[in-house]
């Protein structure tokens, strides 16, 4: 089955500063992969997801990038801000199927 | 997206006993699923809730000790049974939406004594 590495488990930044979340996948049949950001006591959210015909995706202050030959995808968030700090997954599933497997995620904490 | 309502939130339970999870979609939805998020931890896919036949289970879960209804497109329960204090966690419900997407109910936060 699909396996799901996301690195780093923690990231400590400053306001303003950039941050980036990576993941590796195995199954080189999934072709699907969003990120999810899930604050404290809340439930997991769907922020941004990329399909394998594409590259990169961008929405506001956060952008994904794919590397379908090297089974990566990285999530990148610029000028961070203190509510971007949160627990963010990597996943990687088959369009069309819904099922997904989650990475371990990384708990992102933005300092004023 | 689907507003997906979960029930209870939380609850505290008697090791032993059964809790019961109800999960309820604002529309009609082929693929609903059920995850765990042990504390600290990540998701993890319990089953797929088959409407009309019996849930398809992940591999380390079990009928017996996890058994789903899905008695129709917008409705599904998942009852957690014989409790111990291994299966505290959060239980989430899931739907999927335009084929692909993941959305999660609000979560039941479980604590077994």
């Amino acid at each position: 089955g699909e396996n799901v590495e996301q690195h780093p488990s923690t990231l400590s930044v400053q306001e303003g500063d950039s941050a980036v979340i990576k993941c590796t996948y195995s199954d080189s049949a999934s072709n699907y992969f969003p990120w999810y950001k899930q604050e404290l006591g809340k439930r997991p959210q769907l922020i941004i997801d990329i399909r394998s015909n594409v590259g990169e995706k961008k929405d506001q202050r956060i952008a994904v990038t794919l590397n379908k030959t090297a089974k990566h995808f990285s999530l990148h968030i610029t000028e961070t801000q203190p509510e971007d700090s949160a627990v963010y997954f990597c996943a990687a599933g088959i369009s069309g199927y819904s099922t997904l497997t989650f990475g371990k995620g990384t708990m992102l904490l933005v300092s004023p | 997206s689907a507003v997906i309502s979960q029930k209870p939130s939380r609850d505290i339970c008697q090791r032993g006993t059964s809790l019961t999870i109800q999960c309820q979609v604002d529309s009609q939805v082929t693929m609903m699923f059920w995850y765990r998020q042990q504390p600290g931890q990540s998701l993890t896919l319990i089953a797929t809730a088959n409407q009309g036949s019996e849930a398809t289970y992940e591999s380390g879960f079990v009928i017996d000790k996890f058994p789903i209804s899905r008695p129709n497109l917008t409705f599904s329960t998942l009852t957690v049974s014989n409790m111990s204090p291994e299966d505290s966690s959060i239980y989430l419900c899931s739907v999927g939406w335009e084929g692909e997407k993941l959305f999660f109910g609000s979560g039941t936060q479980l604590s077994v004594l």
